[in-house]
């Protein structure tokens, strides 16, 4: 069991369904990170939060709508999503040190099937 | 632009072999970097490595970092079916956005 825990595990939704993916992190870490892994795929880096902020967007596409309330809580909302979307989507926790030495956690993933 | 490249893409060996997987980086302010395992979802956290020459150990996996000619080893020995996973390397960029640059991973498989 991690200290980064990610609900639902798994999801199958229809290209016209709006769904929410939920990462919590319960270590304390003040940076919190969302990235997509397609089979046999290296992972991609989705968005980026440092203290709630959003410090990376990369190009992500807008039917990915990420939101963090607080630095122990991080939502990806999906909404007309397509089929080449479904992958594993991985949530993930550090603690940001100006000596980059800190590593990240992971959690479990979500993984998506859009129908 | 900082990249971390690892090479092989795959390896097939039998058990009981000594694998060496290989990461080298190009990353601008370097500090430390990482090596990761992921099975079938998290990656989970091996070694951090800042300083050269310096190895770290645990268990049957060992690694070492060179600074000087960028790249870094990861080594497995005595595999056993467990380790069959993929590898990952990543090192963390200086700027403010507190990201890391993964490499595209080593898929090692080990046979029975």
């Amino acid at each position: 069991e991690t200290g980064v825990t990610q609900t639902p595990r798994h999801l199958v939704m229809g290209m016209t369904n709006k769904k929410s993916l939920k990462c919590e992190q319960h270590l304390g870490h003040n940076a919190m990170y969302w990235y997509k892994q397609s089979a046999k795929k290296p992972l991609e880096l989705m968005f980026v939060y440092n203290f709630k902020e959003q410090t990376e967007n990369n190009s992500v596409p807008s039917r990915f709508s990420p939101e963090c309330p607080n630095s122990s809580h991080l939502f990806l909302h999906l909404h007309t999503l397509q089929p080449e979307d479904s992958a594993l989507y991985l949530c993930a926790s550090s603690q940001p040190s100006a000596s980059r030495t800190s590593y990240q956690y992971f959690g479990p993933g979500t993984r998506l099937t859009v129908t | 632009e900082d990249k971390v490249v690892q090479s092989p893409l795959s390896l097939v060996v039998h058990e009981g072999d000594t694998v060496t997987l290989n990461c080298s980086y190009e990353v601008t302010n370097f500090r430390s970097l990482l090596w990761y395992k992921q099975e079938k979802k998290a990656p989970t956290f091996l070694f951090m490595l800042t300083s050269s020459g310096i190895e770290k150990k645990s268990g049957r996996l060992s690694s070492i970092l060179d600074k000087k000619e960028l790249f870094s080893i990861l080594n497995i020995t005595a595999t056993q079916t467990g380790d069959s996973a993929v590898y990952l390397c990543a090192a963390p960029e200086i700027s403010g956005t507190y990201k890391y640059i993964f490499g595209t991973g080593t898929r090692l498989k080990v046979l029975a």
